[in-house]
């Protein structure tokens, strides 16, 4: 299947600082990137959809502010969780997919705010 | 899309089949069932999908029943690596969607030695 990687894989960043979290497709074009969070012994949970070349539509409850998603490119997204609290700690998950595809997962970013 | 029930938990001996139940009475004539797994702190797997014919590929097989109200994923010979937890996801058309998956809570599969 095709590949999606994620980096980092895992960090820890201080209380208050900006975090970035890239997903790229490394053998397909991703017309559509997705971004899931997924807290410890629960569901993955959408967070956004991002279209290459367009701004990203946000689920409900999902601050747009603080969970900067950037889709410039047919392979490569990015999540910036900004001005992090402990509370957004987790392992963020995103998925790519192209047209007439299923959808392929990166391995995850736990994150730790501290 | 139409909802989906699974048992919360499973445990299987090494090398026998593992059957994985799951409900989706609710299933409309155009949603595909689709699996994926996810083992502990890794992003979901793709597994395996289909519509009405049971499905066979080299990692699963997927038998749908007639009425389409229920399905069950099964591995073959399970190893320990195939414990994760499972996820039975329906939803409509496939190719050409950029529409999310919604995921349950999925089936935590623990294949034991």
């Amino acid at each position: 299947g095709a590949v999606v990687s994620q980096h980092p894989s895992w960090v820890i960043c201080k209380s208050g600082t900006s975090v970035k979290i890239e997903c790229r497709s490394l053998d397909f074009q991703a017309t559509t990137m997705f971004w899931y969070r997924q807290f410890p012994k629960q569901s993955l949970m959408l967070m956004a959809t991002s279209n290459e070349g367009s701004k990203a539509t946000y689920e409900q409850g999902v601050e747009k502010d603080k969970f900067l998603i950037n889709h410039a490119s047919l392979t490569l997204s990015t999540l910036t969780v900004t001005s992090a609290h402990p509370e957004d700690s987790s392992f963020y998950i995103c998925s790519a997919r192209a047209m007439n595809t299923e959808a392929f997962f990166g391995q995850g970013t736990r994150l730790t705010v501290v | 899309d139409a909802k989906t029930t699974q048992p919360p938990s499973m445990d299987c001996a090494e090398g026998r089949a593992a059957n994985l139940p799951c409900n989706h009475s609710t299933i409309s004539g155009n949603e595909y069932v689709y699996w994926y797994r996810q083992i502990h702190s890794q992003g979901p797997q793709y597994i395996i999908h289909g519509l009405k014919n049971n499905e066979t590929n080299e990692m699963a097989s997927l038998i749908i029943t007639e009425d389409r109200k229920s399905s069950t994923l099964i591995l073959p010979h399970a190893t320990l690596r195939d414990t994760a937890v499972y996820y039975c996801i329906v939803r409509v058309e496939p190719l050409g969607s950029a529409r999310q998956l919604t995921f349950g809570s999925g089936t935590q599969l623990t294949v034991l030695p």
